[in-house]
């Protein structure tokens, strides 16, 4: 099956500073979403892109789908970015299946 | 705030225990989704039920058994757990159109169930 890998695993911030996230996938995906988990374990959508750019706030998102891989930038890090972002793929051939990313935890330092 | 209601969001149940976890979508969609949600593991599917039906089960053991009686609510059912068991359920649901239509299929989550056996 599809494999989707996240990094970096960890990160820490000083809060204000930039960031970087990737997500890649080892096969074509009909879907891309982006999520936040909150430290309280909640799922916050942030991105639906299974291509191109988006951008909502400090945060956008850009998904090149012929190259396999997706990426979501964090600008002025606040410490309310703090969690575990997940990327989750929709595969081609599967139906209705998606499949999560191990995802990369956030800390952002006041 | 996400359309998506769980309860209880706290379970604490003995490996003899029968509880059932509840979820209920209030957007309209037509499938449903239970995860779990180990310590240190990406997010398993279970279970997805698409028109109220059950089209995917990924091998979940039979102590867990799903239950969907409308486009809406969707039920766990839980039975003879194992401390393994312990985890964070998750509920989500979209809206899934025919494979041949290429559609809008976003997932929105409830906030989670998190269950620990004793």
């Amino acid at each position: 099956g599809i494999q989707v890998e996240q990094s970096p695993p960890d990160l820490i911030l000083q809060e204000g500073a930039n960031s970087t996230l990737r997500c890649n996938f080892s096969d074509s995906v009909n879907n891309l979403q982006w999520f936040h988990q909150n430290p309280w374990g909640q799922l916050i959508n942030l991105f639906y892109i299974p291509s191109g750019t988006k951008q909502n706030g400090r945060l956008s998102a850009t998904t090149v789908a012929t190259e396999r891989y997706s990426l979501l930038y964090i600008s002025s890090s606040q410490t309310t970015d703090s969690g575990v972002y997940f990327c989750a793929v929709e595969q081609v051939s599967g139906t209705y299946k998606y499949i999560f990313g191990t995802g990369t935890r956030l800390k952002v330092l006041a | 705030e996400t359309g998506v209601t769980q309860t209880p969001r706290h379970l604490v149940m003995g490996m003899t225990n029968k509880k059932s976890l509840k979820c209920e979508q209030h957007l309209g969609h037509n499938a449903m989704y239970w995860y779990k949600q180990s310590a240190k593991k990406p997010l398993e599917l279970m279970f997805v039920y698409s028109l109220e039906e059950r089209v995917e089960n990924n091998s979940v053991p039979s102590r867990f058994s799903p239950e969907c009686p409308n486009s809406s609510h969707l039920f766990l059912h839980l039975h003879t757990l194992q401390p393994e068991d312990s985890a964070l359920y998750l509920c989500a649901s979209s809206q899934e159109d025919p494979p041949w239509i290429r559609s809008y299929n976003e997932q929105f989550f409830g906030p989670g169930t998190r269950l620990t056996v004793l």
